[in-house]
């Protein structure tokens, strides 16, 4: 089945650490996004890529830094420079940028201990 | 820059009975896209329905439906004959439809909480 898979689903992580989350897509969508949803805060832009080897910060990109060397990755890195990593991280994908509709992957839960 | 706003954090719903939330959205352009996605309990996203600026039809998808009103800038969702499985986060969200740049992002509202009742 063609879907977004993102993993790990949570992850706990200590002050001062960077971790990765990954996102593989097999929709051969060519655009992909992370957000950032917090309680009461609804989903807020992290970073966006268009293509391969091209991405763009989104509303929120401090502390955070991605990649783009395969159509079907696009993992992001919380540095130790996010203030406040502590959410729920959704990656989404589109066919192209044109169509409007995301498809979402079922989430990664960052916990900062 | 475009915003959207869900005037009502939490809603409430008896089942078999009809619900509407509301979405007011802010652009100063002509076309667009407006949607409302569904997050369940398990938090993955799904698509409930979509709406093209340019259409003057409301979308329908089974039980839901929209009020699509563009010069209100109005998008509010029905929910028809709820059913427990309807208990979720439902997200209104906007994304222009001009090319290049920030313009592919979906800006979210910050969401209504629905609770469907036995």
């Amino acid at each position: 089945d063609g879907g977004i898979t993102q993993s790990p689903k949570y992850l706990f992580r200590k002050e001062g650490q960077n971790v990765t989350l990954s996102c593989e897509q097999n929709l051969n969508h060519d655009a992909m996004y992370w957000y950032r949803q917090d309680p009461g805060q609804g989903l807020r832009l992290i970073y966006y890529s268009q293509i391969v080897n091209d991405f763009q910060k989104g509303d929120i990109a401090e502390g955070y830094s991605v990649s783009r060397e395969k159509k079907e990755s696009f993992p992001l890195t919380v540095t130790s420079a996010q203030k406040n990593p502590t959410a729920f991280y959704l990656c989404a994908s589109s066919w192209g940028m044109n169509t409007g509709e995301l498809f979402f992957g079922e989430g990664s839960r960052l916990t900062v201990l | 820059a475009q915003t959207v706003t869900q005037s009502q954090p939490e809603m409430s719903v008896q089942e078999a009975e009809t619900v509407t939330l509301s979405c007011t959205y802010d652009t100063s352009e002509s076309d667009y896209y407006l949607f409302w996605y569904k997050q369940p309990p398990s938090r993955q996203m799904i698509l409930v329905i979509r709406q093209e600026a340019y259409k003057q039809q409301n979308a329908t998808e089974n039980r839901f439906s929209v009020n699509f009103q563009k010069a209100a800038k109005s998008f509010s969702l029905k929910i028809s004959d709820s059913q427990l499985g309807d208990a979720a986060m439902y997200f209104c969200a906007y994304r222009s439809a001009r090319s290049g740049g920030s313009n592919y992002k979906l800006t979210f509202g910050k969401g209504t909480l629905l609770t469907v009742n036995p």
